[in-house]
């Protein structure tokens, strides 16, 4: 089952803005949108966005999500050292019957 | 609060079996799809299984299909993974998930002779 597309690594400077993408087909991200989730080291996924900007309660507007085609993005504005961390999108797709995720984007916050 | 907590986890053989429980609070859990996904030592997230509200319809990564059984117990507000057959690759921290605005701490499953 192939899975979405992540870039391995994204390195932005304190209080920059990152944009993360996430790359899958019309069968996924080009169906239903994309979940979004953060991951710090030793800790379980938190759920950032859902069906592309839909954030949960508790979730800073910093971050903000949108799809344009097949590609979901994850933009993060005013980087904090917090939010060095592993990133995730997700996504149901429909042909597999099946969730895939994507590798997982690495953010370093210089 | 919503809360899942997985237990079940452990050291097991080479085609050995184990089996995974997810006790789950603060919802009402019959109304939720559920899943497990795993995560090997330094990779990246896999999602592993999904079992509809009443069990009706299952679906597995190609990977553990035949070997791995998902099954819910909305009495008990439990979810439960069943691994046979297992691998060195099944080694991984397993969580019990409702997709995905809740995750559970995981446990980890280690398969070694």
């Amino acid at each position: 089952q192939a899975g979405l597309t992540q870039p391995p690594s994204v390195s932005k400077g304190l209080r920059q803005t990152a944009t993360l993408t996430c790359t899958g087909n019309t069968n996924n991200v080009g169906y239903q949108g994309a979940a979004w989730l953060q991951q710090h080291q030793g800790h379980p996924p938190k759920l950032l966005s859902y069906r592309n900007n839909n954030r949960p309660s508790g979730i800073s507007e910093r971050f903000s999500a949108s799809r344009s085609g097949d590609t979901a993005s994850l933009t993060i504005t005013g980087l904090q050292p917090e939010d060095e961390a592993d990133y995730y999108c997700s996504a149901w797709d429909s042909s597999l019957s099946a969730w895939v995720f994507g590798g997982g984007t690495k953010l370093t916050v210089l | 609060e919503v809360q899942l907590v997985e237990s079940g986890g452990g050291l097991v053989q080479p085609g050995g079996s184990l089996r995974l429980s997810c006790a789950t609070s603060g919802f009402t859990f019959s109304s939720y799809w559920m899943s497990w996904v795993r995560q090997a030592p330094g990779k990246g997230l896999e999602w592993v299984a999904y079992i509809k509200q009443d069990g009706s319809e299952k679906y597995y990564v190609d990977s553990v299909k035949g070997r791995f059984t998902i099954s819910r117990d909305n009495a008990k507000n439990s979810l439960y993974l069943q691994m046979n057959s297992l691998r060195a690759e099944d080694t991984a921290v397993y969580y019990c998930a409702r997709p995905w605005d809740n995750w559970g701490q995981g446990t980890l499953v280690t398969v070694s002779s």
